[in-house]
């Protein structure tokens, strides 16, 4: 089983700060099988990013993804209010299990 | 719309059962395989199980492989999950999410693009 770690487990940054959020993964896999979500308390994952660095549909390009081999990068380049939220990486489209990271909390300074 | 209604949740006792549905509408359900989706209160993500197309290919977690059985019945769009031999540790929110693959060139990219609300599932005595 592939393991996903997420750092750092919190960013407190401010509205128009950058962040950056990390998923380290503890075996080598393609890139085309990593995803990134967006929850927001009290609602369901939003999907972000596909293959490491493709957008999904609807999201801004303030979002970006980037990383290959066990090491994969979200940024966000000028957090907006709506951006404050908890961020997961996941393992997904290879073999199973389909593993999450265990998140990135982005909260307001 | 694009839409995934999950429900069938509620309070059950330790060792009972639940069976979890989720309807699909707004699109061609029977074109997408789909999974399950958990999330224990406070906690993070853990997936739980996925169904290919014509439910001929299905995957489970290990730790609920031989209590829970997906199934789906794509003449009336939609997605089950049957839960059994309940533990305290599979109380959660349950989500169900439309499996999304995209193609460019050589090169096939995956993700879960679209989810449900998602139904509560408590196991308490």
């Amino acid at each position: 089983e592939i393991l996903l770690t997420q750092s750092p487990g919190t960013l407190s940054l401010s509205p128009g700060e950058g962040a950056t959020l990390s998923c380290r993964a503890s075996q080598i896999f393609s890139s085309t099988y990593l995803a990134w979500y967006q929850q927001k308390p009290g609602q369901a994952p939003r999907l972000l990013i596909y293959g490491a660095s493709n957008r999904a549909t609807d999201i801004p390009d303030r979002f970006s993804g980037s990383g290959s081999g066990t090491d994969f990068t979200l940024t966000i380049s000028r957090l907006e209010p709506e951006d404050f939220a908890v961020y997961y990486c996941q393992r997904y489209g290879s073999s199973p299990p389909w593993t999450f990271g265990q998140g990135t909390k982005v909260e307001i300074k | 719309e694009v839409q995934l209604v999950e429900s069938g949740g509620g309070l059950v006792q330790p060792g009972g059962s639940l069976r979890l549905s989720c309807a699909a509408s707004g699109f061609i359900f029977s074109n997408y395989n789909m999974n399950w989706v958990r999330q224990a209160p406070g906690k993070g993500l853990e997936w739980v199980s996925y169904i290919s197309t014509r439910s001929s290919t299905i995957y489970y977690v290990d730790s609920v492989k031989g209590r829970f059985t997906i199934s789906r019945d794509n003449a009336k769009n939609s997605l089950f999950l049957q839960l059994n031999s309940l533990t305290d540790e599979d109380t959660a929110v349950y989500y169900c999410a439309r499996d999304a693959e995209w193609q460019e060139g050589d090169y096939h990219y995956y993700g879960m693009d679209v989810w449900g609300q998602g139904t509560t599932v408590t196991v308490s005595s």
